[in-house]
């Protein structure tokens, strides 16, 4: 079991430039979910897909903000315009069987906007 | 709206000396209580789930507790392995169905 793979593990970008992070969930998962992790706020749920569907995005911040999931081993967070308020650790996380399975979280993106 | 808060926010212990971390919730509803683990640098780690008042679950120096208001985390003889972000969160039947995470108690365990 390899876990939840994150890529890239940093990432240093100016404010502007457009930014893809990169998600594998756990094989055979069909739950993944995308959060923030900052000091103000704490953990955030940005989005949760079931099934490759989403179905929670009242998280995601703005339109600045997108993410997709085309198969089941595959998602993106994409971020365009980056802006320095952006700035954050975002963590991919993944569960067996919907909300009420145990999340396994990847070790995250940590993301610096300047 | 669903609302986690833990403390305290830090706590230092020597080796071998027990204590308990405390999650008070606020929800419409619980469907679920959940610990996490976080260590510096990596992803929260799931340590148990509880459903309803008067649970316990225990793994290793770790029990947790739950009652309608409360959970606490109790660590029984911590060793220095034991360092780590302890994280709460809770799940609702009712609005938004994912977790809702409190912002954690930072346990550092001196030898």
């Amino acid at each position: 079991d390899a876990g939840v793979i994150q890529s890239p593990r940093h990432e240093v970008t100016e404010m502007g430039q457009e930014v893809t992070l990169r998600c594998k969930p756990i094989s055979g998962h069909n739950s993944l979910f995308w959060y923030r992790q900052t000091m103000m706020r704490g953990l955030e749920l940005l989005i949760y897909f079931n099934n490759n569907v989403p179905i929670d995005d009242s998280g995601m911040p703005e339109d600045r903000f997108s993410a997709k999931m085309p198969n089941a081993s595959f998602s993106t967070l994409k971020i365009q315009p980056s802006e320095p308020r952006d700035s954050a650790v975002y963590f991919c996380a993944s569960s067996l069987n919907g909300e009420d399975s145990p999340l396994h979280f990847g070790n995250g993106t940590r993301l610096t906007v300047t | 709206e669903d609302q986690v808060t833990q403390s305290p926010e830090a706590l230092r212990l020597q080796e071998g000396e027990s204590s308990s971390l405390n999650c008070s919730y606020t929800v419409s509803g619980l469907r679920g209580l959940f610990w996490y683990r976080q260590d510096p640098g990596k992803g929260p780690e799931f340590l148990f789930t509880l459903y309803s008042a008067g649970e316990e679950k225990e793994k290793e120096r770790l029990k947790a507790t739950l009652t309608k208001k409360e959970s606490f985390l109790h660590i029984t003889a911590p060793k220095p392995e034991d360092s780590a972000t302890y994280l709460c969160a809770v799940r609702a039947y009712t609005g938004r169905r994912a977790l809702t995470f409190g912002s954690g108690t930072r346990l550092q365990v001196q030898p």
